[in-house]
């Protein structure tokens, strides 16, 4: 069975770090781009950041570009998102996300999602 | 920065048919995908690539594309299908995904 764990969420103080990580298994993981998507409490949908399979290329919304990092680790099937210089409005629901298409370079589509780990940003 | 733009909520009453549209600058250079999400679960693919449907998901979804604008459908709605329906694209240059606002579907 296709499935993704996320862990790491938890409460933070603002300006401080987290790093959630995603355990994939029942797939060829390196051959998938995945992403974090995230839900504020009683809010939409909002794309994070992405990478590819190989994981020599990533990508970020505006709003985390330079304070979060995306990475992945092939050997062990592992997604990661390291987030620094946290704010209240990083306070969310992080799911991650991996691509329909395999070989993907860019994110596209995601047809399977972990049930998410709360982050909450508060002092 | 690029927005995708959903009405925020459809009513219909069960069997008939419910359209959600979902516009956006870039849709005529890139595919479209629409989840549906309910209370406190994770979203689920029903449309890929404008008008695909991942094996599981019922025939009563589909997708369609015009210009600017995408389509989901779902024909003889049931009281299952009441849910959040979100549409996702990237922007021209494939770098930046996007997710519609959000649409609240409600089965009277």
């Amino acid at each position: 069975e296709v499935q993704l764990l996320e862990s790491g969420g938890g409460l933070v103080q603002p300006g401080g770090s987290l790093r959630l990580s995603c355990a994939a298994s029942g797939f060829t993981f390196s051959s998938y781009a995945m992403s974090w998507v995230r839900q504020a409490p009683g809010k939409g949908l909002e794309w994070v950041s992405g990478i590819s399979g190989s994981g020599g290329s990533t990508y970020y919304a505006d709003s985390v570009k330079g304070r979060f990092t995306i990475s992945r680790d092939n050997s062990k099937n592992t997604l990661y998102l390291q987030m620094n210089s946290l704010r209240a409005e990083d306070t969310a629901v992080y799911y991650c996300a991996k691509d329909h298409y395999a070989s993907s370079g860019s994110p596209e589509a995601f047809d399977i999602w972990g049930q998410g780990t709360m982050v909450t940003v508060s002092s | 920065s690029y927005e995708l733009t959903q009405p925020p909520s459809v009513s219909v009453s069960p069997g008939q048919t419910a359209r959600i549209s979902c516009s956006g600058d870039a849709l005529p250079k890139q595919y479209s995908n629409w989840y549906h999400q309910r209370p406190g679960q994770a979203p689920v693919l029903v449309i890929y690539k404008d008008n695909e449907r991942p094996s599981g998901i019922p025939e009563r979804f589909s997708g369609s594309s015009s210009g600017t604008t995408v389509t989901l459908t779902i024909s003889g709605v049931q009281a299952e299908d009441e849910s959040d329906y979100y549409c996702q694209s990237s922007d021209s240059s494939g770098s930046y995904v996007v997710f519609g606002g959000g649409t609240r579907l409600t089965v009277l």
